[in-house]
Formats: C-alpha cells, sequence, structure tokens
C-alpha cells in the first residue's frame, strides 16, 4: 500500500522559515494537500492542488511538490503556527495521510 | 457557515455496532462528496470512506471495507457511517469532512468529530 513520510518534528525559531518535507514513490506525479491540526482542534486544510491556499489561510504558508517530495513552507513563521501538520495524498481511490509532523516554534 | 455536527458516538463492546450521523447545514450538500476519517487517541489521521454526491459511489479503506458503510440521506443533509463488529482498534474520533474540486479530493471542511470507543 502506499506510504507517505514525514518527519516526527521540526522545530523553528520565530520569523524563521519551516519547512516539512512529505515523501512518497513519485509523489510529484500526484496532488499533495496539508493539514494543520492544534492540539483539541479539528484539521484545517492549509494548501490543496500541491500549491493552492485555501481562503483564508495567511500567505506565508506555501507548498511545492516534485519528485518523490512534497514540502509545506511556512514563512516568517509565528508562535500561533505551532501544531501538527499532515500531508495526504490520493492513491487507487483511497486517501493516504502522512504520520504528521509537530512544529515547534520556540 | 458551513457547519458538520457529528454525533453517534460512544461506547460499544468489541463485536458490535454503532451508527454515526453527520448534519450538515451552511452549503448545498447535495452538490458535495462527504468523507469520513478517523484519528486515534495520540495518533494521526486516517482516511476511512467517501462517498459522491448522489451517494452512487463509494469506497473504503481497506481496514474498514466489508464491515463500515458509508451513507447520505441529501434529503435530511445528513451523512451516515454504520460500523458493524467493531474491533478494539477502531476506537478514535471520528471527523465528517466535505470534499471539494476534482472527485472531493480536498478536505475542506471538518467536523469537530464523534468518539467511538470500542470496549469491553
Amino acid at each position: 500500500s502506499y506510504e507517505l513520510t514525514q518527519p516526527p518534528s521540526v522545530s523553528v525559531s520565530p520569523g524563521q522559515t519551516a519547512s516539512i518535507t512529505c515523501s512518497g514513490d513519485k509523489l510529484g506525479d500526484k496532488y499533495a494537500c496539508w493539514y494543520q491540526q492544534k492540539p483539541g482542534q479539528s484539521p484545517v486544510l492549509v494548501i490543496y492542488q500541491d500549491t493552492r491556499r485555501p481562503s483564508g489561510i495567511p500567505e506565508r504558508f506555501s507548498g511545492s511538490n516534485s519528485g518523490n517530495t512534497a514540502t509545506l513552507t511556512i514563512s516568517g513563521t509565528q508562535a500561533m503556527d505551532e501544531a501538527d501538520y499532515y500531508c495526504q495524498a490520493w492513491d487507487s481511490s483511497r486517501a493516504v495521510f502522512g504520520g504528521g509532523t509537530k512544529l515547534t516554534v520556540l | 457557515e458551513v457547519q458538520l455536527v457529528e454525533s453517534g458516538g460512544g461506547l460499544v463492546q468489541p463485536g458490535g455496532s454503532l451508527r454515526l450521523s453527520c448534519a450538515a447545514s451552511g452549503f448545498t450538500f447535495s452538490s458535495y462528496w462527504m468523507h469520513w476519517v478517523r484519528q486515534a487517541p495520540g495518533k494521526g489521521l486516517v482516511w476511512v470512506s467517501r462517498i459522491n454526491s448522489d451517494g452512487s459511489r463509494t469506497s473504503y479503506a481497506d481496514s474498514v471495507k466489508g464491515r463500515f458503510t458509508i451513507s447520505r440521506d441529501n434529503a435530511k443533509d445528513t451523512l451516515y457511517l454504520q460500523m458493524n463488529s467493531l474491533r478494539a482498534e477502531d476506537t478514535a474520533v471520528y471527523y465528517c469532512i466535505r470534499g471539494v474540486n476534482s472527485g472531493g479530493n480536498d478536505l475542506d471542511y471538518w467536523g469537530q468529530g464523534t468518539r467511538v470507543t470500542v470496549s469491553s
């Protein structure tokens, strides 16, 4: 079955750029999405179709996807961005999520 | 405002059944694909199932195929998940989600979730 691999944790200083990767076989041939989940809350879609931001998502969130890796980039990271982030793609009509990355802003 | 409100969770014994419901409002429910995703305590997100706008097409994760059934009532703006032969590993918060764009593949609005606990 298809798998997506994310680093368990990423740390970033406030104001710096955070990059979270998501790896999967030929992931660049699929669309990747990213979800943000804060403690005790439901996930929120922050990037879809590799690079697109839903309305209401700050411009500091951006995405890319090529080869075997999709990347979520948060520019000028703020304390409020501390959360778990999940990538997701579709394979054989089934959605697959990465294991999640805990972003710590310190 | 888009709202998805899940209900029907609770404690059930292994081998038992439960039906989850998701009441939708704030959008034309009958025009959208819908999904269920679950999250075990302290774990990540796992996709469970999806259904197209008129209910004619469904798909399931291998882990629930044959045990769970997704359905919808567009007249009542409600999504369902019938869960049979429940196992301890089905314990999770279950989220109802709207899908948008091609094939409803982008999960843009999530409910608050309903908790299912399978235990004797």
